[in-house]
């Protein structure tokens, strides 16, 4: 099994939809959550951070269930600029900075 | 600007030739990182560096090294190419904190073929 799974899609969604990917995770010892976006053929950039409690920023929310081991992100009022490949990470545990890299959830927005 | 930069953007070399991927930061960053990136496994760690003359094996070392001699650079040699290293190569760094975590700041990439 592999530690982080994605769905790998592609969702095609036209523009202004709500879309949302899933994430699980099998290391219980994993601290911290993130999801970082890839443009085609381009580095992985910080999207943003996952929170226990859950977080916002501008159209996007993510959530964190660490009893089922499972992240989310949510992407309200899609645009065509949201297109892009959507990596699931998760640290190894405290003190490192190890990550590891989920194979990432393509989303194609039209118009 | 601060920034991340690797080169070659491109390479092709054959099987068996050394080959090194240079890697540059100019945001003063201790740890340092190389990832390749192949379809259906992700990103996956090769090497990483936490300061100065620290090297420490990732999840895919075998066939690769590194060493960092300064705070910016962190070079990835290849010792003897082979097909199976064909990939897409990211390097990245972070600072260095009392956090666990701090967001890791890539590179444009290394797009590497092994004839």
């Amino acid at each position: 099994r592999k530690e982080v799974e994605q769905d790998p899609g592609p969702f095609n969604v036209p523009e202004g939809a709500t879309v949302a990917f899933n994430c699980t995770y099998s290391n219980s010892a994993s601290q911290s959550f993130f999801w970082y976006r890839q443009d085609c053929r381009k580095e992985p950039k910080l999207l943003m951070s996952v929170y226990s409690s859950g977080n916002e920023d501008g159209r996007f929310t993510a959530q964190l269930n660490r009893a089922s081991q499972y992240i989310s992100l949510l992407i309200r009022d899609s645009k065509l600029s949201d297109s892009a490949t959507y990596l699931c990470v998760v640290n190894r545990g405290t003190g490192f900075q190890k990550l590891v890299f989920g194979t990432g959830t393509r989303l194609l927005v039209s118009p | 600007d601060a920034e991340i930069t690797q080169s070659p953007r491109h390479k092709i070399t054959e099987t068996g030739r050394q080959v090194t991927l240079a890697c540059h930061q100019t945001w003063n960053h201790n740890n340092m990182f190389w990832y390749r990136q192949d379809l259906g496994h992700g990103l996956r760690l090769i090497h990483y560096s936490y300061g100065v003359q620290d090297t420490n094996k990732g999840e895919v070392s075998d066939g690769y090294s590194v060493s960092r001699s300064n705070t910016e650079d962190l070079p990835l040699t290849l010792e003897s190419a082979a097909s199976s290293q064909t990939s897409v190569y990211f390097c990245a760094s972070s600072p260095r904190t009392e956090r666990s975590y701090n967001e890791q700041f890539f590179g444009p990439g290394t797009r590497l073929t092994v004839l």
